[in-house]
């Protein structure tokens, strides 16, 4: 049981804009930044967003990262089948001094 | 280049001791902390520790899961960090990555290709 809470999976066509969501509490995402890591298949996971809502050199605009209180959001827009992949949340935990991971999101881009 | 390479994984017994090795180039490495995360097969991404730059000590921090058993450390001449690991438990099989961290604890801005430790009798 992970201590961020993310949905299995989502899917949607190529061109269209998802959605994914981490929950967590105040010990972690309402009181500390968020990163954002997407895993494609057989591959070392690639930071996508820190810092809640900052792109790192070289990811695209169509990703963007937003939190609210508890909760954060990942944003892919403009799906391509290149985006199919595990996509983790990840924050600083306060309360455990850990660092603690959503149990990923599988995007399946129809 | 920024590069993380992790080596020495392998296949081991329970109760027996590993140590991975995390050889980095392409920067700075005493201004870093580095990270392990860790990937049971077919499972998510588990924080296992990371260890502070020289500024900050070198100290370090541990998931509840492995604190006693692993030990980060780091050796600032060689620019590698090494994970020891002793009393494996079948649970600690998994891919095990090294990542530098690039800002606040969560965030990993470089991964190496992983490591495979397989715990089993």
């Amino acid at each position: 049981q992970s201590v961020l809470t993310q949905s299995p999976s989502v899917s949607a066509a190529p061109g269209q804009k998802v959605t994914i969501s981490c929950s967590g509490s105040t010990s972690n995402i309402g009181n500390n930044y968020v990163s954002w890591y997407q895993q494609l298949p057989g591959t070392a996971p690639k930071l996508l967003i820190y810092d809640n809502n900052q792109r790192p050199s070289g990811i695209p605009d169509r990703f963007s990262g937003s939190k609210s209180g508890t909760s954060a959001t990942l944003g892919i827009t403009g799906l391509q089948t290149g985006d199919e992949a595990d996509y983790y949340c990840g924050a600083w935990d306060s309360s455990l001094s850990a660092v603690v991971f959503g149990g990923g999101t599988k995007l399946t881009v129809l | 280049e920024v590069q993380l390479v992790e080596s020495g994984g392998g296949s081991v017994q329970p109760g027996r001791s590993l140590r991975l090795s995390c050889i980095t180039s392409g920067f700075t490495f005493n201004v870093f902390s580095i990270s392990w995360v860790r990937q049971a097969p077919g499972k998510g991404l588990e924080w296992v520790g990371f260890i502070r730059n020289k500024d900050y000590g070198e100290t370090t921090e541990y998931a509840a899961s492995v604190r006693g058993r692993f030990t980060i450390s780091r050796d600032e001449s060689k620019s590698i960090v090494y994970l020891q690991m002793n009393g494996l438990k079948t649970e600690d099989t998994a891919v095990y990555y090294c990542s530098r961290r690039g800002g606040n604890y969560a965030t990993s801005d470089f991964w190496g290709q992983g490591t495979l430790v397989t715990v089993s009798s």
